[in-house]
């Protein structure tokens, strides 16, 4: 079955780095964009970067920007997400999410995006 | 880049209520819009993608509508299973894909 599994929780110091793995199965690896998703203690859903598994490119959101780095290996199905020089804000359970789409006929070229499949997510720890 | 705002945050309801959820839009995004329901513990749901268009095994109970700007999810008879969270999320213009506050739905 189509499925995402997340790499283990991980406890950090500030200042540090942490590298979250998401191994894809089930469905084309480089068929679908995946994407990180992360939600702090008592805080809502907050959506941080991509990748496009076939091609490489990702993007991030701006207050990830230089502190967001998402890479993918074709070879094992898996992407990771590396976020640095952490502070106990970055306290939070992160997902990983499959993009799919539908194409609007009605709407051109465009295509309606959502995220259809998640990962179990993975605790991050960051305390001194 | 997109804002979402959801009301109420918070939401008191008991089983066999009728329930409605608002999101809106900062700027018009057409119906490119998603609904997700999150529980404690869990991995987030995809409830409704395309503002209205019900996911494969997501019972028939949740409805989504709107156009524009403003939107809703309904909840036509609510179960016990159905306390959680609820997000929107916009992919009209994307990057970013937004995600709108949350409305907690809790047991009253």
């Amino acid at each position: 079955q189509v499925q995402l599994v997340q790499s283990g929780g991980e406890v950090k110091k500030p200042g540090a780095s942490v590298k979250v793995s998401c191994t894809a199965s089930g469905y084309t690896f480089t068929s679908y964009y995946i994407h990180w998703v992360r939600q702090a203690p008592g805080q809502g859903l907050e959506w941080m970067g991509g990748i496009n598994p076939s091609s490489g490119s990702t993007s991030s959101a701006q207050k990830f920007q230089g502190r967001l780095t998402v890479t993918r290996d074709t070879s094992t199905s898996t992407v990771y997400m590396e976020l640095s020089s952490l502070r106990s804000e970055d306290t939070a359970v992160y997902y990983c999410a499959r993009r799919s789409g539908r194409h609007n006929w009605s709407d051109g070229g465009y295509y309606y995006y959502f995220m259809d499949v998640w990962g179990k997510g993975t605790t991050v720890t960051v305390s001194s | 880049d997109i804002q979402m705002t959801q009301s109420p945050s918070s939401l008191s309801a008991s089983v066999g209520d009728r329930v409605t959820i608002t999101c809106r839009a900062s700027q018009r995004i057409s119906t490119y819009l998603n609904w997700y329901q999150h529980k404690p513990g869990e991995a987030p749901k995809l409830l409704i993608y395309a503002a209205s268009s019900l996911e494969s095994g997501v019972p028939s109970r949740f409805s989504g509508s709107g156009s524009g700007t403003d939107f809703t999810l309904t909840i036509s008879s609510l179960q016990p299973e159905d306390f959680a969270t609820y997000y929107c999320q916009q992919s009209y213009n994307t990057p970013p894909y937004n995600f709108g506050p949350g409305t907690k739905l809790e047991i009253k």
